[in-house]
């Protein structure tokens, strides 16, 4: 049982790429969550899903887009990368009860 | 939104010592979660304590929900406890995940 596994670990774009952050749990989990934490602080919501098929924005979406095509997975698109998406990105995913959440290792990406 | 705000922000203990860490909340929820971020950045799971008193080993916590705060203790601290602890809270409703929303966290540093 691997829990939340999350890819690549490290990633360095420039300005304007893109590029897909991949989450994948193993858990049956049918929540699943995208979070960035910049230096020093908290991480903040970007999106979530419920299951599949459905998507919601979180607290900070823009700049970003998500599917969720099967339980499993919940990649997190970056388009037209920008310095201030520069941070660490963390998937989880939960059950609907109990909602304890359950977190992947991180993607750090610097966009330069 | 719900605030989160967490004290004291920054702790320096000799091995050995105890200590506790407080999460205040502004409103209701029906998640409540402890996580230690360790300095190479994963977060682990402390606790999911939405109400009541849990133990640990040399961890515990208590969240009194009608007071709207949250309590972490450790003791007999070691190295190893330092990095940053994390209080995030949230509430779960039919139409949206149980989206976290996380405290500035508590940087610990534990001196041999």
């Amino acid at each position: 049982n691997a829990g939340v596994t999350q890819t690549p670990k490290f990633r360095i774009l420039k300005i304007g790429q893109s590029m897909t952050l991949q989450c994948t749990q193993d858990m049956n989990h049918n929540y699943m969550y995208w979070y960035r934490q910049d230096p020093g602080m908290g991480l903040k919501l970007i999106y979530y899903s419920v299951g599949a098929g459905i998507t919601d924005k979180g607290e900070v979406p823009n700049g970003y887009n998500v599917s969720r095509s099967t339980t499993e997975d919940f990649p997190l698109r970056l388009e037209l990368a920008a310095p201030s998406q520069t941070s660490v990105y963390f998937c989880a995913s939960s059950y609907s009860r109990p909602y304890e959440q359950y977190f992947g290792p991180g993607t750090r990406l610097t966009v330069t | 939104g719900i605030q989160v705000e967490q004290s004291p922000p920054d702790l320096i203990l000799q091995e050995g010592a105890n200590s506790t860490l407080r999460c205040n909340f502004s409103d209701s929820v029906n998640n409540l979660q402890w996580f230690h971020q360790n300095p190479w950045g994963q977060l682990i799971n402390l606790f999911y304590i939405p109400s009541g008193t849990k133990q640990n080993g040399r961890l515990s916590a208590t969240t009194v929900a009608t007071e709207r705060y949250s309590l972490l203790y450790i003791s007999s601290s070691q190295t190893t406890d330092s990095g940053v602890y994390f209080c995030a809270v949230g509430f779960m409703n039919n139409n949206a995940g149980n989206m976290l929303t996380f405290g500035g966290g508590t940087r610990l540093m534990v001196k041999p």
